[in-house]
């Protein structure tokens, strides 16, 4: 049973315009949903997370939307450039579960052309 | 501080080998994780571990077991490998202690077996 469903598998976006990455996941007990960036050969690094007190976290050009009651949170890039052609995974868990397990998406393969 | 490193970064193996992965971390992280990724598949936990001498089961299991002798060490262990352990394996390690902490992830190790 895949706990955190991830969309687009793939997405290519022009130079300067918006990405955006799509998940939804089952489990009511997450209370943590960070994404991942992960560039080729590498592990993957976090980028931004958010908790379900809020429904909005932006850090630069990358934008958390959370919507509690629909199960759902994207991430948004805005501006996109070529150096955001990356793996983005997004995942979540059970902060007081004292594992601090993640469950992640099957990640999306970004391509920003020129 | 290097952070998460991981050894070998590569390893060809024969089916029915054996071999112990390494990670270690320097930020005296309590948990760490070990991950393998997949095509397609996302990241998927193996075993974790919260503190010296603990492991635990995450969600792929079978046919690995790890050690957790010293908390800045966590070994990922193959003892009979299979064409379908073939993978990139990454460690993580997180602080604890504290909610919504980050994992940070070590660079991989490319596992091939024939």
């Amino acid at each position: 049973q895949q706990q955190v469903k991830q969309s687009p598998q793939s997405l290519i976006v022009q130079k300067g315009g918006i990405s955006i990455i799509n998940c939804a996941y089952e489990n009511t007990a997450f209370d943590y949903f960070p994404w991942y960036q992960q560039f080729p050969g590498k592990g993957p690094a976090l980028l931004i997370a958010i908790r379900p007190d809020v429904s909005e976290k932006k850090e630069g050009r990358f934008t958390i939307s959370f919507n509690k009651s629909a199960k759902q949170f994207s991430l948004h890039i805005m501006d996109s450039q070529p150096g955001d052609s990356a793996t983005y995974f997004c995942a979540a868990s059970i902060e007081n579960s004292g594992y601090s397990t993640l469950t992640f998406g099957k990640g999306t393969m970004l391509l920003v052309s020129p | 501080n290097a952070g998460v490193t991981q050894t070998p970064k590569f390893r060809v193996l024969k089916t029915g080998q054996s071999m112990t992965l390494l990670c270690a971390q320097d930020m005296n992280h309590e948990y760490m994780y070990w991950y393998r990724q997949d095509p397609g598949m996302g990241l998927r936990l193996i075993h974790y571990s919260v503190g010296e001498g603990t492991t635990a089961k995450g969600e792929v299991p079978d046919g690995y077991n790890v050690s957790r002798l010293k908390k800045q060490n966590f070994l990922l262990g193959l003892e009979s490998a299979a064409p379908s352990q073939t993978s990139v394996y990454f460690c993580a390690s997180l602080s604890g202690g504290a909610a919504y902490n980050e994992q940070f992830f070590g660079p991989g190790t490319r596992l091939t077996v024939l």
